[in-house]
């Protein structure tokens, strides 16, 4: 079936270590996006990626980096993960301005010890 | 801009009762609206979405929402819940920009559904 595949599942990092997380596409979609999900919160977009154009939103800190180094794969890398990123990371992805919604994937949730 | 507001943070409910989440919008533009679900520990799916036509969509699963223009809503209901339906529900709407979609979320809807 195609979906949205995010690994790993359960990511426990340390303060200030590198972190990356993946997300993979069987769907062909041409936009992939990250949404960071604290507790109780709802989603918020930090970025996306227009085929290879990269887009970020404008109070996304500069410790998130994206690469999507073809279509399938996307990468969110935390250069120095802070207490405060412990989060439910969701890739998501859409065609282009197609109204379907987006497809997600099962997230990420990263804690920071 | 656009937002949207979700009325109640928690709804507890009991089994076979009906439920109404509530949602708000506000946008300068036309709007196309989404209800998705999330149960724990789990990415987001797409419960039902509104883009033009009948003001009354339906989910396989029972639900249904209405889009109200004049008042600027998108309410989620249900005649009768199930234990299943135990989740989080967010409303959402979407922004098309620059050739992509864009949505924006509510915080959130926990609906408990008790035996």
């Amino acid at each position: 079936d195609a979906m949205v595949i995010q690994n790993p599942r359960y990511q426990v990092t340390q303060f200030g270590k590198p972190v990356t997380l993946s997300c993979s596409q069987t769907l062909n979609h041409n936009v992939m996006y990250w949404y960071q999900q604290k507790s109780s919160q709802a989603p918020k977009l930090l970025f996306h990626y227009y085929d290879k154009d990269f887009n970020n939103e404008a109070d996304t800190p500069d410790n998130f980096q994206s690469r999507r180094p073809n279509t399938s794969f996307c990468f969110l890398d935390i250069r120095s993960p802070g207490l405060g990123d412990a989060a439910m990371y969701l890739c998501a992805t859409s065609r282009g301005t197609d109204l379907i919604g987006y497809t997600f994937g099962s997230g990420t949730r990263l804690t920071v010890v | 801009a656009q937002s949207v507001t979700q009325l109640d943070s928690q709804v507890p409910v009991f089994e076979e009762a009906p439920v109404e989440l509530r949602c708000n919008y506000s946008s300068s533009v036309s709007v196309y609206l989404f209800w998705y679900v999330q149960y724990p520990n789990q990415g987001l799916q797409l419960l039902l979405k509104y883009l033009s036509g009948s003001t009354l969509v339906e989910s396989i699963n029972g639900f249904e929402a209405e889009f109200n223009k004049s008042q600027t809503s998108f309410h989620l209901r249900k005649p009768s819940v199930h234990i299943s339906d135990t989740a989080e529900y967010f409303c959402a709407v979407s922004l098309l920009s620059g050739g992509y979609n864009k949505l924006i979320f509510g915080a959130g809807t926990r609906l408990a559904v008790h035996p």
